[in-house]
């Protein structure tokens, strides 16, 4: 079946570092790929998503690249900010599969000032 | 005015109550899904609706049942509420298509003595 794991958290930084999160997933076909963002006391928010491979999705700063010959979908940002800090969730989901999404366990990340 | 929300954002029950949590829309979106979301276990999918008159089990359903009163509401139960069934809970919804991004509620945090 599909899966996607996540590099493990807690992940703690200083302002304006360079963040990676690490992203692999199994899938049986051609999936979309998203980064999903959680922010304390909130519910998840779309952040960045890519549809085939290759492709690139940007918001706010934060990239990932669709790589199916590594089947990756790494998350990264040049500098980090105080107000990154949340929890970030990988995702897989097919136009095929009724839209359900299969999740990562999440990735903590703390910016420190 | 949030597009997903859901009631009650807190609850605390007792061993064998039942329970509802409530979720509406404004997006007008025909798909809406439960998920749960424990520490390290990411977001399990419970139940999820193509429409009013569509409803389907996702991985963890045993224990919960749903009513998909309209397009805009869909509610979970559990009929006998558990200690096991403390989590966070989320309903999201999205457009009819199969990859398409979802969108989530703020949660609702369910504590069962």
């Amino acid at each position: 079946g599909d899966s996607v794991t996540q590099m493990e958290g807690p992940v703690t930084l200083s302002e304006e570092a360079f963040l990676t999160i690490n992203c692999t997933y199994t899938a049986t076909g051609y999936p979309s790929l998203f980064w999903y963002v959680q922010y304390p006391g909130e519910g998840l928010q779309l952040l960045l998503k890519a549809t085939k491979a290759d492709d690139k999705g940007s918001n706010k700063g934060f990239e990932a690249t669709y790589r199916k010959e590594t089947t990756s979908f790494h998350l990264e940002k040049g500098s980090v900010q105080v107000s990154d800090s949340a929890v970030y969730f990988c995702a897989l989901s097919y136009d095929t599969n009724a839209g359900k999404s299969t999740f990562g366990d999440g990735t903590t990340l703390t910016v420190k000032p | 005015d949030a597009d997903v929300t859901q009631t009650p954002r807190n609850r605390i029950t007792k061993t064998g109550k039942r329970i509802m949590l409530e979720c509406s829309q404004t997006k007008g979106h025909d798909r809406m899904y439960w998920y749960r979301q424990d520490p390290g276990l990411g977001l399990r999918l419970i139940y999820y609706s193509f429409d009013v008159k569509d409803i389907n089990k996702g991985e963890i359903s045993d224990g919960y049942s749903v009513s998909r009163q309209a397009q805009a509401k869909f509610s979970l139960s559990l009929e006998s509420a558990i200690p096991n069934q403390t989590a966070l809970y989320f309903c999201a919804t999205s457009p009819s298509g199969g990859a398409d991004t979802q969108y989530f509620g703020p949660g609702t945090r369910l504590t069962v003595l």
